[in-house]
């Protein structure tokens, strides 16, 4: 069964820091590009940052261009979001999403996991 | 910021047929970019419902399909159904000046009356 799982969220400072880990199950992890979409609460979902399946090529939205890196780690089929400088508009849950080809480009996304808390508040 | 407009809510029957729009431009549904389609179902993640305009994976009910003209997709949901009551996204691929990435829709809220 091809299962994602995301780690990592939780309640931080605004200017803190934090990385956020997707444990992927199920599928040939370094075939496939990877995805961060985030969801404020009762908004709509946004899409955050993409890399490529080997991991080369990666991606941002202008809200966190700058201050969020993704990142993978293949051997252990997990793809991180590190995430710096965070406002309170970075308060959403975090979702991990597998893309449908290698490279991030007109594709879709056919997995999803359940998703990660992060709440920016003092 | 979405850059694809979709209608805020839309309402029907049971057994009814509905349509949601989800508007974009030259840079991204316009530029020849599929549209795929997900649904949210209250407390969930979002599962992928339709991909490329106007195919459905496996196990979504064929009263689900998709359409796409010009800069413009559309969902239908014919034979509408209890369970079909949730939040529905549209999601391309936008590449434009200082901004190349996935991109999705407003989000529209299906209500079964």
């Amino acid at each position: 069964e091809v299962q994602l799982l995301e780690s990592g969220g939780r309640l931080v400072q605004p200017g803190g820091s934090l990385r956020l880990s997707c444990v992927a199950s199920g599928f040939t992890f370094n075939n496939y590009a990877m995805n961060w979409v985030r969801q404020a609460p009762g908004k709509g979902l946004e899409w955050v940052s993409e890399i490529s399946g080997g991991g080369g090529t990666t991606n941002y939205a202008d809200s966190v261009k700058g201050r969020f890196t993704i990142s993978r780690d293949n051997p252990k089929n997990t793809v991180y979001l590190q995430m710096s400088g965070l406002r309170a508009e970075d308060t959403a849950v975090y979702y991990c999403a597998k893309d449908d080809r290698h490279f991030p480009t007109d594709g879709f996304m056919d997995v999803w996991g359940r998703g990660t808390t992060v709440i920016v508040s003092s | 910021q979405s850059v694809l407009t979709q209608p805020p809510s839309v309402s029907g029957a049971p057994g009814q047929r509905v349509t949601i729009s989800c508007t974009g431009s030259s840079s991204n549904i316009g530029a020849r970019f599929d549209v795929h389609w997900y649904q949210q179902l209250p407390g969930t993640a979002p599962k992928l419902l339709i991909y490329g305009n106007n195919n459905r994976p496996s196990g979504v009910p064929d009263r689900f399909s998709g359409s796409k003209s010009g800069t413009s997709a559309s969902l239908a949901i014919t034979g509408l159904q209890a369970e079909d009551e949730a939040d529905y996204y549209c999601q391309s691929y936008d590449s434009s000046l200082g901004l190349s990435g996935y991109v999705f829709g407003t989000g529209t809220k299906v209500t079964v009356l």
